[in-house]
Parts: structure tokens; sequence; C-alpha cells
């Protein structure tokens, strides 16, 4: 089963609102990433949150981690049509070795 | 670099037919796997290979084999083709297992095949 399930599904807003994506996930973990996919596209990586951090920035990306409640959170300030896509959460596995990915939000951004 | 690549970038088999789905890194990454993308489903790892000679199990294993026997390709074989296995393939490499420590875990990802099984 999967490790990590996004929530919302789907997002709608408009260019120049803040988009807040959510992230639950069901056992322990090392690291927590965020992938983003536009249509038709691989997987691009955005960010990486270690299980020791809290809160972590890039550019207008704000992520954050709490353990206790095995869930995280991907802040995008400022939303532009560019950041229409999916967004996927990633884990690795308890035991490792493995990165498990959930299901994604679809993030659409209209100007 | 040419970073990840994958061919062919789409297919269209019969039920029964077998194939390989390359794929290829020149990042002399150790860690690469492979995922299916369905819609609704996200995607789920088929196989992984920690580096060459050893391959492992994902989530979703049945009606492939993988096999590494170079640093830079790990091919993905459909043995018997099933409509059950019409998805969207995806390859990813990374420079360090997920999860250990002080790996940087970022998976690069090749730009997928369409695959279409009838």
């Amino acid at each position: 089963s999967q490790q990590g399930e996004e929530d919302p599904q789907a997002l709608s807003i408009q260019e120049g609102e803040n988009a807040t994506m959510n992230c639950s996930y069901k056992t322990s973990i090392n690291n927590l990433q965020w992938y983003r996919q536009n249509s038709g596209r691989g997987l691009v990586h955005l960010i990486l949150i270690r299980s020791n951090e809290r809160e972590k920035h890039s550019g207008r990306l704000r992520v954050t981690l709490d353990t206790s409640k095995k869930s995280s959170s991907l802040l995008i300030t400022a939303s532009r049509a560019a950041d229409t896509a999916s967004y996927f959460c990633a884990t690795d596995t308890q035991a490792g070795t493995a990165l498990i990915f959930g299901k994604g939000t679809t993030l659409s951004v209209s100007s | 670099n040419a970073g990840v690549t994958q061919t062919p970038k789409f297919q269209v088999l019969k039920t029964g037919q077998s194939m390989t789905l390359q794929c290829a890194q020149d990042m002399n990454h150790e860690y690469m796997s492979w995922y299916r993308q369905d819609p609704g489903m996200g995607l789920r790892l088929i196989h992984y290979s920690v580096g060459a000679g050893i391959t492992d199990q994902g989530e979703v294993p049945n009606g492939y084999n993988v096999s590494r026997s170079t640093t830079e390709d790990f091919p993905l074989r459909l043995l018997s083709a099933a409509p059950s296995q019409t998805s969207v393939y995806f390859c990813a490499s990374s420079d360090s297992v997920p999860g250990l420590a002080g790996g940087t875990d970022t998976q690069y990802f090749g730009p997928g095949t369409r695959l279409t099984v009838l």
C-alpha cells in the first residue's frame, strides 16, 4: 500500500494566491520529498526535508514536517500559471531502500 | 549530460507479446528504479536496484522482470503483456539509496514510456 496520501486531490486558484497541499504518511521516515509533474512529463524534484527538520524554504516554496502527526505541507506562495501541475510527496519506507509516492494533488492556476 | 533516457516513448502491444523498456542514465548513479503511473493511482514502484547486479521488488512486481548488468542501464521486461499493464512507465535514478543517512535522495526521472496493451 502507498505510504503517502496528498490532500486535496485537486486545487484550483487564481494567479497571485497561495496554494497549500498536504501529505500524510503511515510509518516512520528518514526524509520526505516533494515533486512536480507537468502534464505528459516526468517528475521533477522540488525540495527534501529530513525527519529532524520542521520547516524548509526554497524560493516560493515552503515545506513543513510534523513527524508526530506524520504529515507534511507544501505551500506555494504567489502562484503563477506556470505552477499548474501535479504535486507528489514521496517518502522512504520504514526499511529504507525504496521511495514511495502518494497519489498527488493536481493544481490549476488560472490567470 | 543527457540525464535519464527512456525508449521507446510510445508502444502498442498485443496481449501475450513481450517487450523490453529501456532506461539509461549517464550520471553514474547507483540507485535506479521503475514506476508505473495510472490515473488515480499515482506512482507505484515496480522494481529497483541499489547497484549493478542487485535488484529487488517493489509494490507491483508481478509480470515484470529486471536486471542490472551495468551501472548505466536498467531495462524492464514485460514477459507476457496484459491489458492491465497499460500504463505510463517511468525510470528514475539517484546517487544515493533512499533513506540512508546523509543521502540526497533526489530522484531524476526519465520522460516516460506510454504503453498500451490491446
